[in-house]
């Protein structure tokens, strides 16, 4: 089945270690996504891919990087988590970024800091 | 600024209907969508709508009125299953997806 792949589902680091969280994709779509969601929030968008064409929100922390080295991968990489970093990081992709273009989800990373 | 709301949280009764209600004021519109969420879990996608009106999707219908900037779910015939959060999510100007907080949906028999 065509699905968005989420590794791994848990995530423990400690304060300030680098963690790298990565997304995969059968679905050949040409617009991946990374949301940050705490508990009972609306998702908030850190970045998107329209194929290799990278847009960063203007609010997402430098402490958030991002890279997407093919079509089928990408990676959300944590600098130097904080406390405040504790979410599920959830990766979407869709088939385009126009009208009508819903969005499928990966199942999340739940990130824990130490 | 672009916001969306929709109920914290809602209670409904196992075969019962439920309607949850979503205001919103963005740059622009390109459809709005609904999303379930369990708990722990990722949103999956119920509904678009980018014309006014009602549209039905079997146990779930879901309404737009563009110049009221509102749109409702409807569920119907409530299983347990359907407990859940609803997000409410407008597509605005620049195609970006605005989200709401999400309603919790809590189900009793």
């Amino acid at each position: 089945d065509a699905m968005v792949i989420q590794n791994p589902r848990y995530q423990v680091t400690q304060f300030g270690k680098p963690v790298t969280l990565s997304c995969s994709q059968t679905l050949n779509h040409n617009v991946m996504y990374w949301y940050q969601q705490k508990s009972s929030q609306a998702p908030k968008l850190l970045f998107h891919y329209y194929d290799k064409d990278f847009n960063n929100e203007a609010d997402t922390p430098d402490n958030f990087q991002s890279r997407r080295p093919n079509t089928s991968f990408c990676f959300l990489d944590i600098r130097s988590p904080g406390l405040g970093d504790a979410a599920m990081y959830l990766c979407a992709t869709s088939t385009g970024a126009g009208a009508y273009n819903e969005q499928f989800f990966g199942p999340g990373t739940r990130l824990t800091v130490l | 600024g672009q916001n969306i709301d929709q109920p914290t949280e809602m209670t409904a009764t196992e075969g019962a209907i439920v309607q949850i209600n979503c205001t919103y004021q963005t740059s622009g519109f390109n459809g709005l969508f609904w999303y379930q969420q369990h708990a722990g879990e990722a949103p999956t996608f119920l509904s678009y709508n980018v014309l006014d009106g009602l549209e039905e999707k079997g146990r779930f219908s879901s309404f737009l009125s563009r110049s009221k900037g509102y749109s409702y779910l409807l569920l119907k015939e409530l299983q347990m299953k359907d407990s859940a959060s609803y997000l409410c999510a407008v597509m605005d100007s620049n195609y970006q997806l605005i989200w709401g907080a999400g309603t919790k949906l809590i189900i009793k028999p």
